[in-house]
């Protein structure tokens, strides 16, 4: 069965400061896909970004950048210059392949605190 | 694309009532999902569709619930006789379907029960 772990509950930083979300996951597929979505204190779930398994290239986006390592079953999350805004409870999540609904199997959710 | 529309935002309900929740996918999207997220917990799977057809419940889906969405269109989340335990928030989130790939799922703001 699948499963992911964020082992960080809550992380607090001062604005501009670098912060790395983890994510590890479980699979016994070997086609599958990597999510990650914040969730701001209004509730709604915004989706970030999506990877499949078989690219493993690392991700920019602005500030955002992931970093997918299967060897260690890790698909991390780094914010650059943290400021307030992204103060959020941020999700990773998995589907597989195999399962044809590609429903969504998330993480505990990292809390991140930027403080001004 | 208008986003997922979920209604009523909030519900408080006395123990034993009946309560239904209705969403609203993005209106392209024929895959539509139902999550169930508790305080401090990532969301997790109740059940999908494809179109009008439900094709999957999880074990979380007991039988004081059912999910119809008969039009494959807007979808409705009952509860009967509510306990206790029942209360969180139930997200609603719709994707497109078919082999293009994991299409990433998005959500709306959630249906928030409150049980007296």
């Amino acid at each position: 069965a699948q499963k992911v772990t964020q082992a960080q509950t809550e992380i607090s930083v001062v604005e501009k400061e670098d912060v790395t979300l983890d994510c590890v996951y479980e699979t016994r597929d070997t086609t599958y896909y990597l999510f990650w979505y914040k969730q701001p204190p209004s509730g709604e779930l915004v989706f970030l970004i999506r990877r499949n398994s078989f690219d493993e290239q690392n991700e920019i986006s602005g500030r955002y950048s992931w970093n997918f390592q299967k060897s260690t079953s890790s698909f991390n999350f780094t914010i650059t210059a943290s400021q307030v805004v992204d103060s959020a409870v941020y999700f990773c999540a998995l589907s597989e392949a195999g399962n044809a609904g590609n429903m969504l199997t998330f993480g505990g959710g990292t809390r991140l605190m930027v403080k001004p | 694309d208008t986003g997922v529309s979920q209604d009523p935002r909030h519900k408080i309900t006395k123990r034993g009532q009946n309560v239904t929740f209705r969403c609203d996918p993005i209106s392209e999207h024929n895959r539509l999902y139902w999550y169930r997220q508790t305080l401090g917990q990532g969301p997790e799977f109740l059940t999908y569709f494809q179109n009008e057809a439900q094709l999957e419940k999880s074990r979380l889906l007991s039988d004081r619930f059912s999910a119809e969405r008969p039009k494959g269109s807007f979808s409705t989340l009952e509860i009967q006789r509510t306990e206790q335990g029942d209360s969180a928030m139930y997200l609603c989130a719709s994707s497109r379907g078919g082999d293009s790939g994991n299409q990433p799922q998005h959500f709306g703001d959630g249906t928030r029960l409150s049980i007296l």
